[in-house]
């Protein structure tokens, strides 16, 4: 059992869709992530919260959209996707952002199909 | 660039032991970990390693020799659960985490 939990497991969407992706964290954690996991490719880190404020935005288009209310609770809004956006989508916290030993601690993802 | 180098894929037997290798380049090094993830799940912590030795937990180690930019993960008595991926990372000098695409580790009976 994770102490991150990320709503809906799985989501089709058509293009035109908007969808919102949920995250919540019970570790009592400052940071939050979100990260892309493709196949065969390394994690993307996608944004960064710590103590809800972005502190990171890798260039990711705007069609991604986060929001971050609280400390343990994370969303990301999706508007107008392309198929090359399927993918699995894994929230993520930390102690900290940035911290040297602080690990990670994963959502099991939401499995993201763009039709 | 920073870029992470694990194998795509390996299989070993159950009862046997493997070693899975991570070769880094990054721009400064605060630390790297190793993550395990099952299929369908979320990654899971495994290990950290800051200073070149080896680390013991139990079935798993982890090794780091900073100077030639390397780790691997020793996991010992394979049980058929330890099928998963296993994922490296590395944070750089601004405490970025750099991600390897990750070895899929197969174990067969």
């Amino acid at each position: 059992e994770t102490g991150v939990t990320q709503t809906p497991r799985h989501l089709v969407m058509g293009m035109t869709n908007k969808k919102s992706l949920k995250c919540e964290q019970h570790l009592g954690h400052n940071a939050m992530y979100w990260y892309k996991q493709s196949a065969k490719k390394p994690l993307e880190l996608m944004f960064v919260y710590s103590l809800e404020e972005r502190v990171e935005n890798n260039s990711v288009p705007s069609r991604f959209s986060p929001e971050c209310p609280n400390s343990s609770h994370l969303f990301l809004h999706l508007h107008t996707l392309q198929p090359e956006d399927s993918a699995l989508y894994l929230c993520a916290s930390s102690q900290d952002a940035g911290t040297g030993s602080s690990p990670l601690h994963f959502g099991n993802g939401t499995r993201l199909t763009v039709t | 660039g920073q870029n992470i180098d694990q194998p795509t894929e390996m299989t070993a037997t159950e009862g046997a032991i493997v070693q899975i290798n991570c070769t880094y380049q990054t721009s400064g090094f605060n630390g790297l970990f190793w993550y395990q993830q099952h299929a369908g799940e979320a990654p899971t912590f495994l290990s950290y390693n800051v200073l070149d030795g080896l680390e013991e937990k139990g079935r798993f180690s982890s090794f780091l020799s900073r100077s030639k930019g390397y780790s691997y993960l020793l996991l010992k008595e394979l049980q058929m659960k330890d099928s998963a991926s296993y994922l490296c990372a590395v944070r750089d000098g601004n405490y970025q985490l750099i991600w390897g695409a990750g070895t899929k580790l197969i174990i067969k009976p």
